[in-house]
């Protein structure tokens, strides 16, 4: 099973509204990441978590909140977005993050994010 | 900063023909890979081919094939005998690591949308 799991497929929020995106794996992985991807645009890395600890933010707005529960479920709660935060939400798994050589990522479908 | 580009932003090919998209990438780093990722519309991304820097012969995976010109830093994708599913966008990737097993992220080039016709 190399599946990740993404909830829900598609979302539209008001920019005064709090939401969660939810990612899900049960591949045994212990990194997992979220990507925003603009349309004809390639992935943007956000958040890096390796064994349920944030390892990298990249200069995210705080806006965007992750949450890492446990090693299967990978969480992003939004709150006050704005228009130009509207994208595809990635989430990937990996074996590992960063180190013991190459880890394939694998991506799920996705969330379409709309702030209107 | 490594940086990776991908100078076709569309391309097309006619059924069961070959098609080569290419990638340039700039980095001083000397261990690393590099990766071309497939994304169907609306579908799951996912990795189709990666080739490790210190290994000169060309990876192939059944109708993909690369072109590893380290010394031109060039990757090229070769899609034999195109198929109608092999319709997605591409995006040629990088990622460093440091020789001891510790790598970095995934940089990607800005993607090749690639239609295959009947």
């Amino acid at each position: 099973d190399t599946e990740v799991t993404q909830t829900p497929k598609h979302l539209v929020m008001g920019m005064t509204n709090k939401k969660s995106l939810k990612c899900e794996q049960h591949m045994g992985h212990r990194a997992m990441y979220w990507y925003k991807q603009k349309a004809k645009k390639p992935p943007e890395l956000m958040f890096v978590y390796s064994y349920e600890k944030l390892s990298i933010n990249e200069s995210v707005p705080s806006r965007f909140s992750p949450e890492c529960p446990n090693s299967s479920l990978l969480n992003l709660h939004l709150h006050a977005l704005q228009p130009e935060d509207s994208a595809l939400y990635l989430c990937a798994s990996s074996q590992e993050w960063g180190v013991r050589g190459f880890h394939e990522q694998y991506f799920g479908p996705g969330t379409r994010l709309t702030v209107t | 900063a490594q940086t990776v580009t991908q100078s076709q932003p569309e391309m097309s090919v006619q059924e069961a023909e070959t098609v080569t998209l290419s990638c340039t990438y700039d980095t001083s780093e000397n261990n690393y890979y590099l990766f071309w990722y497939k994304q169907p519309p609306s579908r799951q991304m996912i990795l189709v081919i990666r080739q490790e820097a210190y290994k000169q012969q060309n990876a192939t995976e059944n109708r993909f094939s690369v072109n590893f010109q380290k010394a031109a830093k060039s990757f090229s994708l070769k899609i034999s005998d195109s198929q109608l599913g092999d319709t997605a966008m591409y995006f040629c990737a990088f990622m460093k690591h440091d020789g001891s097993g510790n790598t970095g992220k995934l940089i990607f080039g800005q993607g090749t949308t690639l239609q295959v016709k009947p």
